[in-house]
C-alpha cells in the first residue's frame, strides 16, 4: 500500500490543453515535494512545499499543499510535448521521503 | 548532469552472486539516500546514511547492506541476487534530511 496515491496513474492530452495531477495521503507531512522522472533518468525536483495552503507557480506549472499538509496538487497550463513525462509527489517525514506511484503524462504534439 | 555519480550504469549478473554499486554524491551534501525503482513497487526507499551515519532504514532485505565512507561517497552491496532484484537502484543526496533530493541517473540491475 503507497502511503501517498497519485491520480490519475495515465494521463494523455493533446499539446495546449491543461491538465491537474492529484496527490491524497491520510498522513500528514512537514514537506511536500514533485519531481519529473524521464526514462531511463533519475527524477528532478520541480518543487518543495512546506506550508499548508501554500501556492508555488513555476513558469506554467502550479503547485498547491493542501491545508491540512496532507495532499497536494500539480496544475499544467498549456502543456507542451517537453512536459511529457513521470510526475512523482513525496512527502517528507522521520528523515525519509515517501514517493508516490507517480502519474504518467503524455502530450501529444 | 546531476552532480550525483552512479556507477556501473547497467549490470547483469546471474542469480546468487553479489554486485556493489556505488554513488558519489553532489559537492556538499551530506546525506546519501538509496531507492529501488521497479515497475510494479514505485520508488521505494532503502536506506539513508548522514555524514558517515546510518540515518533511517526503510524496505531494504537483509540480503542488502550499504554503508558510507568518510569521503562521503556509499556503497550498495547486494547479495544472493535473485530475479526479482532486477531493477533500476538511484542514489539520491541532499544536504540535510529535508531538503530537496538531487537524484543520480541510476543502475539498471539485471539479474539472469
Amino acid at each position: 500500500t503507497q502511503l501517498l496515491e497519485q491520480s490519475p496513474q495515465f494521463l494523455s492530452i493533446q499539446e495546449g490543453e491543461n491538465l491537474t495531477v492529484y496527490c491524497n495521503s491520510s498522513s500528514v507531512f512537514s514537506s511536500l515535494q514533485w519531481y519529473r522522472q524521464e526514462p531511463g533518468e533519475g527524477p528532478v525536483l520541480l518543487v518543495t512545499v512546506v506550508t499548508g495552503g501554500e501556492v508555488k507557480k513555476l513558469k506554467r506549472l502550479t503547485f498547491q499543499f493542501g491545508d491540512a499538509r496532507k495532499d497536494s496538487s500539480l496544475h499544467i497550463t498549456a502543456a507542451q510535448p517537453g512536459d511529457t513525462g513521470l510526475y512523482l509527489c513525496a512527502g517528507g517525514h522521520d528523515y525519509k521521503l515517501s514517493f508516490g506511484a507517480g502519474t504518467t503524462v503524455t502530450v501529444r504534439a | 548532469d546531476s552532480g550525483v555519480t552512479q556507477t556501473p550504469k547497467h549490470l547483469i549478473t546471474a542469480t546468487g552472486q553479489r554486485v556493489t554499486l556505488r554513488c558519489s554524491p553532489r559537492s556538499g551534501d551530506l546525506s546519501v539516500y538509496w531507492y529501488q525503482q521497479s515497475l510494479d513497487q514505485g520508488l521505494q526507499f532503502l536506506i539513508q546514511y548522514y555524514n558517515g551515519e546510518e540515518r533511517a532504514k526503510g524496505n531494504i532485505l537483509e540480503r542488502f547492506s550499504a554503508q558510507q565512507f568518510p569521503d562521503l561517497h556509499s556503497e550498495l552491496n547486494l547479495s544472493s541476487l535473485e530475479l526479482g532484484d532486477s531493477a533500476l537502484y538511484f542514489c539520491a543526496s541532499s544536504v540535510a534530511s529535508g531538503d530537496g533530493y538531487t537524484f543520480g541517473s541510476g543502475t539498471r540491475l539485471t539479474v539472469v
